[in-house]
């Protein structure tokens, strides 16, 4: 598995979309990539799991995707409450788990 | 939904050892793994290992290996983390947390604080 690099931050305006990258440095990013946020003072919340899917009961606002090495996160119809950092992670892709490594964070500002 | 319940904050003097419980309200999902993560004061998520709860095996991540001690107490459905040597880089919040391989359910940390 290769690094992941995230931009340090993004901001966007109340009802806005914004994108959040996540780039494997030397290879592929696979479909094992998971989306996180974390709310100053929490702990982190599960996004996106699997490159697109949501866990159930999530906002649709909140969409995932890929493209060659690079997984995004698209929060769309931003709310002051999406304020946070956002963690993307990648873990193998086989029967069992092995490694899992994580991007560095976006820090989100509405 | 099942909930993880992390022990309390803890301080240790460098060269201590320090051991973090994670108490699981279920057991847990055949498939599932217990993992552990770190994040230092103003930094990002580092993910330290796993733990299979119904096989036992654990892996952990280069570097920390020497260091770090995850088991796995069945009957108390208990996960336990110890980290040995600490010095002033192990000043971190640590999270248990469980999913198949993404983290579906956190813990809500433990903050270890290593100081003289």
């Amino acid at each position: 598995q290769s690094a992941l690099t995230q931009p340090a931050s993004v901001s966007g305006s109340p009802g806005q979309s914004i994108t959040i990258s996540c780039t494997a440095t030397t290879s592929d990013i696979g479909y094992s990539v998971s989306w996180y946020q974390q709310r100053p003072g929490e702990a982190p919340k599960l996004l996106i799991y699997d490159v697109y899917n949501r866990p159930s009961g999530l906002s649709p606002r909140f969409s995932g995707s890929k493209s060659g090495n690079t997984a995004s996160l698209t929060i769309s119809g931003l709310l002051s409450e999406d304020e946070g950092q956002y963690f993307c992670s990648s873990y193998s892709s086989g029967t069992f788990l092995e490694t899992v490594i994580f991007g560095g964070g976006t820090k989100v500002t509405v | 939904q099942m909930q993880l319940l992390q022990s309390g904050a803890e301080v240790k003097k460098p060269g201590a050892s320090v051991k973090v419980s994670c108490k699981s309200s279920g057991d847990i999902v055949p498939g599932h793994y217990i993992q552990w993560l770190r994040q230092a004061p103003g930094r990002g998520l580092e993910w330290m290992g796993w733990i299979n709860p119904k096989s036992g095996a654990y892996y952990r991540v280069q570097g920390l290996h020497y260091r770090v001690t995850l088991t796995w107490d069945r009957s108390l459905t208990t996960a336990n983390m110890e980290v040995d040597s600490l010095t002033s880089d192990d000043t971190a919040i640590y999270f248990c947390a469980e999913g198949p391989k993404y983290i579906y359910v956190w813990g809500q940390g433990t903050t270890v604080t290593v100081s003289s």
